[in-house]
C-alpha cells in the first residue's frame, strides 16, 4: 500500500527555537498533503492544506506565519513550526490523499515538545 | 451546528465477542464515511470507506455499515482478539475537506 514518512519522528527543542517536519509520500505523488496536529486524547485538527506549486491553505484559527508550509516538490511538504513556544506541544501529522480511492494515507507523526 | 460524535469515548469487550463501535453525523451530507486505526503515538491507518449508495462493507473480521437516514455508521469487529485493542477514528467528508470523530478506545480483555 501506498507510504508516507515523516521526520523526525520526536523532537524537543528550546521555546523561541524554529523547527522542521518533513512529510514525504515514497511511491506516489501527492499534490495535496495535509497538516493535522493532535492533542493527547483529542481527534485530529486539520491544520492546513498544502498545495504543490502553490499557497497552502490554513484552517481558521492557524497562524499562517507561525506555521509555514511549503510543498517543492510532488513527494515533500516541509512544516515549519517558527518561535515555538510550551503551548506549540503536540503531535503533527500529515497525510497524502489517494483521490481515485478517496482513501488517505497517513504520516507517523511527529511529537513535538518545546522546553 | 455540524457535529461528528463517536458515541464512547472507551469501550471494554471480552475477546472472542463482537465489538460494535457508532459514529453519529449531524448537518452533513457525507458521499463517503472512512473508519481508520489509531495506535498510540502513531498515525492513523486507513481501514475501510463505505459510500452512501453502499449500506455495508466488509474486510475480513471488519464490517461497515452507512444509514444515511439514521445518519450514522457503524463499525463492528467479530471475533474480537488483543491485537484488535486501539483507538478506531471515523471520519467524513465535509466542507471540501475530511472531518474526524474524536475517536473510541477499544480495550479488548483476554
Amino acid at each position: 500500500g501506498a507510504v508516507v514518512s515523516q521526520h523526525p519522528s520526536w523532537v524537543i527543542c528550546k521555546s523561541g527555537t524554529s523547527v522542521k517536519i518533513e512529510c514525504r509520500s515514497l511511491d506516489f505523488q501527492a499534490t495535496t498533503m495535509f497538516w493535522y496536529r493532535q492533542f493527547p486524547k483529542q481527534s485530529l485538527m486539520l491544520m492546513a492544506t498544502s498545495n504543490e506549486g502553490s499557497k497552502a491553505t490554513y484552517e481558521q484559527g492557524v497562524e499562517k506565519d507561525k506555521f509555514l508550509i511549503n510543498h517543492a516538490s510532488l513527494t515533500l511538504s516541509t512544516l515549519t513550526v517558527t518561535s515555538a513556544h510550551p503551548e506549540d506541544s503536540s503531535f503533527y501529522i500529515c497525510s497524502a490523499p489517494r483521490w481515485v480511492t478517496d482513501t488517505q494515507y497517513f504520516g507517523p507523526g511527529t511529537r513535538l515538545t518545546v522546553l | 451546528s455540524q457535529k461528528i460524535e463517536q458515541n464512547s469515548e472507551a469501550l471494554n469487550i471480552q475477546e472472542g465477542k463482537t465489538a460494535t463501535l457508532t459514529c453519529n453525523y449531524t448537518n452533513y451530507s457525507p458521499a463517503y464515511l472512512q473508519w481508520y486505526r489509531q495506535d498510540p503515538g502513531r498515525g492513523p491507518v486507513f481501514l475501510l470507506l463505505i459510500r452512501e449508495n453502499e449500506k455495508e462493507k466488509r474486510k475480513e473480521r471488519l464490517k461497515v455499515t452507512f444509514d444515511t437516514t439514521l445518519k450514522q455508521s457503524l463499525f463492528h469487529i467479530t471475533a474480537s482478539q488483543p491485537a484488535d485493542s486501539a483507538t478506531y477514528l471515523c471520519a467524513l467528508d465535509g466542507d471540501d475537506k475530511i472531518i474526524f470523530g474524536k475517536g473510541t478506545r477499544l480495550h479488548i480483555l483476554p
